[in-house]
């Protein structure tokens, strides 16, 4: 079974709606992030969390909202969706006791398209 | 702030064919960690290789190698004998280490291999 989980995998919504895109990992580490990728650019962060109480606005955070649910649960929500959200979303893990260095863990990515 | 430059945006080469990813970064830290991913077409991130700022060896595996060099800020990767199933996007990224296992990517480069 993968280290890190998305749900869902790919997703088709329309514009205004409430999305919710969850990350499970079974890795144990503290640290959670998202990232999003458009076309042509690389990963941007939008939210990390270093435990369940502590949560950090990423680079591009506006518009986006996230809840750690639990050490093993991040959820990223659109609370009202917009064409320009389109994109390929990855949740990432990694453990601040890594003393090889700072590796994230990455899931399978979701594809959103926002209509 | 830590930057990552990947100057090549698309790369195409025949088959069997040598190739050579640019990548160039920029940080105020002295310890750092430099990493590349492979993207195939199916989207998800395969982890290739980790290398820390105190660690100037080259390194080789297989068909790839990887060549990072603290003097002109690179870490530059080398596919000998491409193949085409080495078509993807490649990405280069920073973490650094007093940035909480926050990574920075490069914008990407796409490699097409053809036969």
């Amino acid at each position: 079974d993968a280290d890190v989980t998305q749900t869902p995998r790919n997703r088709i919504t329309k514009t205004g709606k409430r999305i919710m895109l969850e990350c499970s990992q079974t890795k144990g580490h503290d640290r959670m992030y998202w990232y999003r990728q458009d076309p042509g650019l690389g990963l941007r962060l939008i939210y990390y969390s270093f435990d369940v109480k502590d949560i950090n606005k990423g680079e591009i955070s506006d518009g986006y909202s996230v809840s750690r649910q639990a050490q093993a649960k991040f959820s990223l929500s659109l609370e009202s969706a917009i064409p320009n959200q389109t994109a390929l979303y990855f949740c990432a893990t990694s453990d601040p006791r890594d003393r090889v260095g700072n590796e994230q863990f990455f899931g399978p990515g979701t594809r959103l398209t926002v209509l | 702030a830590q930057k990552v430059t990947q100057a090549q945006t698309e790369i195409s080469v025949v088959e069997k064919e040598d190739v050579t990813l640019d990548c160039v970064y920029e940080t105020r830290d002295t310890t750092y960690y430099l990493f590349w991913y492979k993207q195939p077409p199916s989207g998800e991130l395969v982890f290739l290789i980790r290398r820390n700022s105190f660690d100037e060896q080259n390194e080789i595996s297989g068909r790839y190698s990887w060549n990072f060099q603290k003097s002109t800020s690179s870490f530059n990767f080398t596919i000998t004998a491409s193949q085409v199933v080495d078509s993807a996007v490649y990405f280069c990224a920073l973490s650094e280490n007093t940035n909480a296992g926050k990574s920075t990517f490069g914008d990407g480069t796409t490699l097409t291999v053809k036969p």
